[in-house]
């Protein structure tokens, strides 16, 4: 089944201890993306990346990492996390044919909360 | 400024009605995506459009590209109370380079009442 898989579900932290949210695809897509979404604020991208070993930030990247040195895989890692950075995280992947976004497959999400 | 607006925010409907829901912009985009989410869970792709003045449709879903790629439509006809959800449009467009993003509406919440 073509599927995005994000681990962990749920996630309970405390200020400060660095945590990496992992996210894996099986579709050989090459675009993947991290999102947050936040009530009254909707969903807001925090890094993309386009191919293997190419990253770049979305809109709210500050306090956040991530790496891509396979294809499959996007890990986002927060080194030091703030209660601000408490939300419900999605990653995505997408197919893109001459650079027109033919849509993402979603992960089930994340919902972190840091204390 | 949000770059897509969605509208209406909220929409409460009976069961049997017609609705739309609209996203607009004052950018061009190389295309539009329509997503529905529900709680908890991620949004889930319901169509793309592509072309200016493109029609598509789902079932009782009907969506439409604007002519100058800058505005969606989303006509549900006969909802049902299994429509209820977040309906999120997407745009994607050149940031510079070969590099593209999208950006997604802060949605529309829709419940079908029975």
């Amino acid at each position: 089944e073509a599927q995005v898989t994000q681990n962990p579900r749920y996630l309970i932290t405390v200020t400060g201890k660095k945590l990496t949210v992992t996210c894996s695809q099986n579709m050989n897509h090459e675009y993947m993306s991290w999102y947050r979404q936040d009530p009254g604020l909707g969903l807001r991208q925090i890094y993309y990346s386009m191919n293997v070993e190419v990253t770049d930030k979305g809109d709210v990247p500050e306090g956040y990492k991530v790496s891509r040195k396979e294809k499959r895989n996007f890990p986002l890692i927060l080194e030091s996390p703030s209660p601000n950075q408490t939300s419900l995280y999605f990653c995505a992947s997408s197919l893109r044919v001459n650079y027109v976004n033919y849509g993402y497959t979603f992960g089930s999400g994340t919902r972190l909360t840091v204390v | 400024t949000q770059l897509l607006e969605q509208s209406p925010q909220f929409l409460s409907i009976q069961e049997g009605e017609n609705l739309t829901v609209y996203c607009n912009s004052s950018s061009v985009f190389s295309s539009l995506q329509w997503y529905r989410q529900e709680p908890g869970e991620g949004p889930v792709l319901l169509v793309t459009v592509v072309t200016g003045g493109e029609v598509k449709k789902l079932k009782r879903l009907t969506f439409q590209f604007g002519d100058a790629r800058k505005d969606s439509s989303l006509h549900i006809t006969a909802a049902q109370t299994g429509d209820t959800g977040l309906y999120l449009c997407a745009g994607d467009r050149n940031s510079g380079g070969s590099n593209y993003k999208l950006t997604f509406g802060k949605g529309t919440l829709l419940t079908v009442n029975p």
